[in-house]
């Protein structure tokens, strides 16, 4: 079974600043899908950015950017120019290709620190 | 904008009774999921659908737990008798099958049994 670990319970970070969360993860499939979602205080589920894993360029959605490396099962996500409303729970989730449920990591909770 | 809708936001009730949460998926939506996320567990796969028809229901405790769809526009998970344990916010979230990045969570039920 796929197993999906954040290993970083919490993070903190000045605002305007850079930081990254970490994600592993654990499957035997070769082609499958990495996702960011976001939940903040109002309990929405967002979905920040995903990345297809037969796709060697990296994922980029305005200041946010993923380091997906394949051979390491590491899908870690870059927050560039952090801002006061990034501050959420974010997770890492994994979709096998075929399948169609989502398996989450543990969550971060990011705070922005002004 | 489309958006999953669940009822009720918040629900205390006491040991032993009866507990129903729905939801409303996106119209068009023939993939409806189930989640229950808790502080331990992080966010649990309960069950989920497909044009109705229950896929997988293996992350459910089936002596206690029902989902069902009676129709493509509503969605319902019943826990009886529920029990402190099942204390958590239970998320649904709907998608189109085979898009990947379509997926909509609602804002979740939280519930508290005392």
């Amino acid at each position: 079974a796929q197993t999906v670990t954040q290993s970083q319970p919490e993070m903190s970070v000045q605002e305007a600043e850079t930081v990254t969360l970490s994600c592993t993860y654990d499957t035997s499939e070769s082609d499958y899908y990495l996702f960011w979602y976001k939940q903040p205080p109002s309990r929405q589920m967002i979905l920040v950015i995903r990345q297809e894993a037969y796709k060697q360029q990296n994922a980029t959605e305005n200041r946010f950017s993923v380091n997906f490396q394949k051979a390491a099962k590491s899908f870690s996500l870059k927050i560039s120019d952090s801002q006061l409303g990034d501050a959420a729970m974010y997770f890492c989730a994994y979709r096998g290709k075929g399948a169609q449920k989502l398996v989450f990591g543990q969550g971060t909770r990011l705070t922005i620190n002004p | 904008d489309a958006r999953v809708t669940q009822t009720p936001r918040h629900k205390v009730t006491e040991m032993g009774q009866e507990v129903t949460m729905r939801c409303q998926p996106i119209l068009g939506h023939n993939t409806v999921f189930w989640y229950r996320q808790t502080m331990m567990q992080g966010l649990e796969l309960l069950a989920y659908f497909r044009n109705r028809a229950p896929l997988d229901d293996s992350g459910m405790p089936k002596d206690r737990f029902s989902a069902e769809m009676p129709d493509a526009t509503l969605a319902t998970l019943k826990i009886q008798p529920s029990e402190p344990r099942d204390s958590a916010v239970y998320f649904c979230a709907s998608g189109p099958t085979g898009v990947v990045e379509k997926l909509f969570f609602g804002s979740g039920t939280q519930l508290s049994v005392l």
